[in-house]
């Protein structure tokens, strides 16, 4: 079975703080994604990752930045948190790319994060 | 960009009837993705649609993919409380509809 872990299940930090969310899979999949949850809206591609050292902006990538110096992890940072950046934060891995089909996503339990 | 409408946004049903949520692209898709995710859990993969007018049942669920490949449906016949939950569709493109939530009530 694929195992996606997230490194913290809950995450409380201040305004302005640098917050590092790690994601870790174990099937050796290509594709990572990064996903922020939040209710009314469903889930949101914030950024994602086909190859080590490599990333793509997805739909908000504003305020956020990646890093992927593995292939298994894929790290989502935010620089200096705000308050709109509460919400549950997703990771993701697939075998194959979306648009080739095939590619269904394993995601990590998640981890909420509350910015105060 | 492509935008991706899905509803119903909440169903409440009695169990044992059936259920039924719908989502819609702007845009023609190459393949579409269904997910569950129970509350308090994370999205599950169910299934994926690759052809125009596929067909494609799971048990009680039933999932078409539209002729025109822009729109697709997930069915459940004769719900039961562990349907209970959040059904996602996911496009080619990495977008997820808002999801339909399901609350079946015994």
């Amino acid at each position: 079975d694929v195992k996606v872990t997230q490194s913290s299940r809950y995450l409380v930090k201040r305004t302005g703080e640098k917050v590092f969310l790690e994601c870790v899979q174990d099937m050796d999949h290509e594709n990572m994604f990064w996903y922020r949850q939040d209710p009314g809206l469903g889930l949101r591609l914030i950024y994602f990752s086909y190859d080590v050292k490599m990333k793509e902006k997805g739909d908000i990538p504003e305020g956020y930045s990646v890093s992927r110096e593995k292939k298994e992890r894929f790290s989502l940072i935010l620089e200096s948190a705000s308050t709109n950046q509460t919400s549950m934060y997703l990771c993701a891995s697939s075998f194959q790319r979306m648009t080739s089909g095939g590619a269904r996503q394993f995601f990590g339990p998640g981890t909420r994060l509350t910015v105060l | 960009g492509q935008q991706v409408m899905q509803i119903p946004q909440y169903q409440h049903v009695q169990e044992g009837e059936d259920f039924t949520t719908y989502c819609n692209s702007s845009t023609t898709l190459s393949n579409i993705q269904w997910y569950k995710q129970r509350p308090g859990g994370h999205p599950v993969f169910l299934i994926q649609l690759v052809k125009s007018g596929e067909v494609k049942k799971q048990k009680r669920l039933t999932f078409q993919f539209g002729e025109a490949k822009k729109n697709s449906s997930l069915h459940i016949t004769a719900t039961q409380t562990t349907d209970v939950g959040t059904y996602f569709c996911a496009t080619d493109k990495l977008i997820f509809g808002t999801g339909t939530r399901l609350q079946v009530f015994p």
